[in-house]
């Protein structure tokens, strides 16, 4: 998982609070995303980015916001937090194009819970 | 919609091998992707294969491609005790590059 950085590691939060998990990559790459992982049901896609100033919502966006305003860095943020989004949940990002299936790098994760 | 879908348990002795099966719906998918994930961590990505190819092999890793099914296998020659995790097969590529997850197989290795 080299190159993408996750934090926090671990986070409690109680309903209705706000907070914002950072993810950056220092390998200059175009695409980012955001996954959370739940029991049984693998992987699903939050938000992800093409790039700087690019925003597309993914798979299970409800609830969440984010941004891309430089090539590093994007945060994801919880508006106002619930049980349902206790989760684990991983940034990835990954080159444009090129060789190697476009190789998509995941950070290590954040465990989130909501109480 | 795009589904993936892969069996959730697997048990095998040590130095048997492993094959780990997926289904995938969505024929356009330009890589099909295996990734492992250990306790308490992150994604490792393994292997992957372009959708035009039957068949990859990396050391240990066999991959296999049938395309007019859409089924994705992978194998683990020699399995070993540290290679117990949970695996995930995805689709994925094309222009945004989005990666779509199958709920993964946990793959128990017993000594």
């Amino acid at each position: 998982n080299a190159g993408v950085t996750q934090t926090p590691k671990f986070q409690v939060l109680k309903t209705g609070q706000s907070m914002t998990l950072q993810c950056a990559q220092d390998m200059n790459h175009e695409y980012m995303s955001w996954y959370r992982q739940d029991p049984g049901m693998g992987l699903r896609l939050i938000h992800y980015s093409v790039g700087a100033g690019i925003t597309d919502q993914g798979e299970v966006p409800n609830g969440y916001n984010v941004s891309r305003s430089t090539t590093e860095d994007f945060p994801l943020r919880l508006l106002s937090a619930a049980p349902s989004q206790t989760s684990v949940y991983f940034c990835a990002s990954s080159y444009r194009t090129g060789a190697g299936g476009n190789t998509i790098y995941f950070g290590e994760g954040s465990w989130l819970t909501v109480v | 919609g795009e589904d993936v879908e892969q069996s959730l348990f697997l048990s095998v002795r040590e130095g048997d091998s492993s094959v780990i099966n997926c289904t995938y719906t969505d024929s356009s998918s330009t890589y099909l992707y295996w990734y492992k994930q250990e306790p308490g961590a992150g994604l490792q990505l393994l292997t992957y294969i372009f959708s035009n190819m039957d068949m990859k092999q990396d050391q240990r890793l066999t991959v296999l491609l049938n395309k007019k099914d859409k089924h994705l296998s992978l194998r683990i020659a020699d399995t070993q005790t540290g290679d117990s995790a949970i695996y995930f097969c995805a689709e994925g590529g094309g222009a945004t590059n989005k990666l779509i997850f199958g709920t993964g197989t946990l793959l128990a290795v017993q000594p």
